[in-house]
């Protein structure tokens, strides 16, 4: 079971916004900013799409944006397109040289 | 190209040991920290191990002191000797790269593999 908790699926229709949550503790999502999200299509290795909470790497688009409070951490997808139909993980850093992901979140475009 | 190919997957029974490869090119991989993620049949992802750009290992509970990390710089190759393999080891082990600055691990993983299958059946 993972220690940090995402819903099992979101849905939204094209040219809407979705928004995951990852919501873990004060020891992990909460206590650092070490916070990134990965997408990853269906037999596809996963793909950096957020790293340090809410910062883009070059050639994601803008369209994806996170954020945190507290525990809890959150990716917004605005103007969903097809393509973005995919699994979404979250990970931190939980302390003592170790990482965590989420337990996954699949997103389906109506 | 910029690029990671794991290799050294495939079948073991319970109790065996594997050794997976982790070969980098177009960039400077010693520079790099680098790190195994795996993913079970249908699961989630779950980090696994890390190793910085000097040699210093981590793990996870699940593989403390079953699974070795180590890497050779010579060779652009990092490793993963898993030994004392269960059932629950199986999944497509993937390699990448962690980010660092002069703070240390910044904890994101930036470049991936297409992953290497272990099954282990009994």
């Amino acid at each position: 079971q993972s220690a940090l908790t995402q819903p099992p699926s979101a849905s939204g229709s094209p040219g809407q916004s979705v928004t995951i949550s990852c919501t873990g503790t004060s020891s992990d999502v909460g206590g650092y900013n070490y916070v990134s999200w990965y997408q990853q299509h269906p037999g596809k290795a996963p793909k950096l799409m957020i790293y340090e909470v809410n910062k883009r790497p070059s050639g994601v688009p803008d369209r994806f944006s996170a954020s945190k409070s507290g525990n809890t951490a959150s990716l917004t997808v605005s103007g969903l397109q097809a393509e973005d139909e995919a699994d979404y993980y979250c990970s931190s850093y939980v302390g003592s040289h170790k990482s965590e992901f989420g337990g996954g979140t699949k997103l389906t475009v109506l | 190209e910029v690029q990671l190919l794991e290799s050294g997957g495939g079948l073991v029974q319970p109790g065996g040991s594997l050794r997976l490869s982790c070969a980098a090119s177009g960039f400077t991989f010693s520079s790099y920290a680098m790190s195994w993620v795996r993913q079970a049949p249908g699961k989630g992802l779950e980090w696994v191990s890390a190793i910085s750009s000097g040699g210093t290992t981590y793990y996870a509970d699940s593989v403390k002191g079953r699974f070795t990390i180590s890497r050779d710089k010579s060779k652009n190759t990092m490793y993963l000797q898993m030994n004392s393999l269960r059932v629950e080891d199986t999944a497509v082990y993937y390699c990448a790269t962690i980010a660092t600055s002069l703070l240390g691990f910044q904890w994101y993983f930036d470049l991936w593999g297409r992953g290497t299958l272990v099954t282990v059946f009994s």
